[in-house]
């Protein structure tokens, strides 16, 4: 039962464009949502986050859009960097109602090249 | 702020034995959670210990147990290892239930052979 799925394994983007990572979920009671780093060898980093009651949260490069009629999020990287090649983590975390449990999806390997 | 500390880094195991994993949540955090990683399936939750109390479980056999300590330091245990149990374990804490911003430790990566 995924309900968390992002659905590109991997994505490849030219230095300083744009990189967009997408993640549909299905679980209505998911009210957070999260988007996490991760290098080799290195536990996920936490990098942007939005609420439910927003549909855009923006951190420099990094902006979050959220689709709630659609359950969808994506996450934005403007302008892309050879470091930020990394696997893409989204996640989502359903409030008391639901338990505080929060799931992760398979996440997207994402490789800028120079 | 010392990190979330994971032990060991790495293990070799062989099919039927036990093993157990540890992990050191940054001081000042009381929620533990547990997570498998393997090639293709993302984090999978395991687990999530608050104040000694198990909170949540995934959809793991009973081979995968937890507990956690009253200092919050948490330990996994599986036992039976079957070759499908090689993967990166990873620990993430945070300051309490509800608060969704998680730190993870470098992970334990378990092969089974």
């Amino acid at each position: 039962d995924q309900q968390v799925k992002q659905n590109s394994p991997s994505l490849s983007v030219q230095e300083g464009r744009i990189s967009i990572l997408n993640c549909d979920y299905t679980n209505s009671m998911f009210d957070y949502f999260l988007w996490y780093k991760k290098y080799p060898a290195e536990g996920p980093t936490f990098l942007i986050s939005i609420s439910s009651i927003k549909d855009k949260n923006e951190d420099g490069r990094f902006t979050v859009f959220l689709n709630k009629s659609a359950k969808h999020l994506s996450l934005h990287i403007v302008p892309s960097q050879p470091g930020d090649s990394a696997v893409y983590f989204c996640a989502a975390s359903a409030g008391r109602t639901g338990g505080f449990k929060t799931i992760f999806g398979a996440g997207t390997r994402l490789f800028v090249k120079a | 702020k010392a990190g979330v500390t994971q032990t060991p880094r790495y293990l070799i195991k062989t099919r039927g034995q036990q093993v157990t994993l540890s992990c050191s949540p940054i001081s000042g955090h009381r929620s533990v959670s547990w997570y498998q990683q393997t090639p293709g399936q993302g984090l999978q939750f395991l687990f999530e210990y608050f104040s000694e109390t198990q909170r949540n479980k995934g959809n793991f056999p009973g081979r995968f147990s937890g507990r956690q300590f009253s200092n919050s330091r948490s330990e996994m245990n599986v036992s039976t290892l079957e070759l499908g149990d090689s993967a990166l374990y990873l620990c993430a804490s945070s300051l309490t239930q509800g608060v969704t911003e998680a730190f993870f430790g470098q992970g334990t990566r378990l092969t089974v052979v």
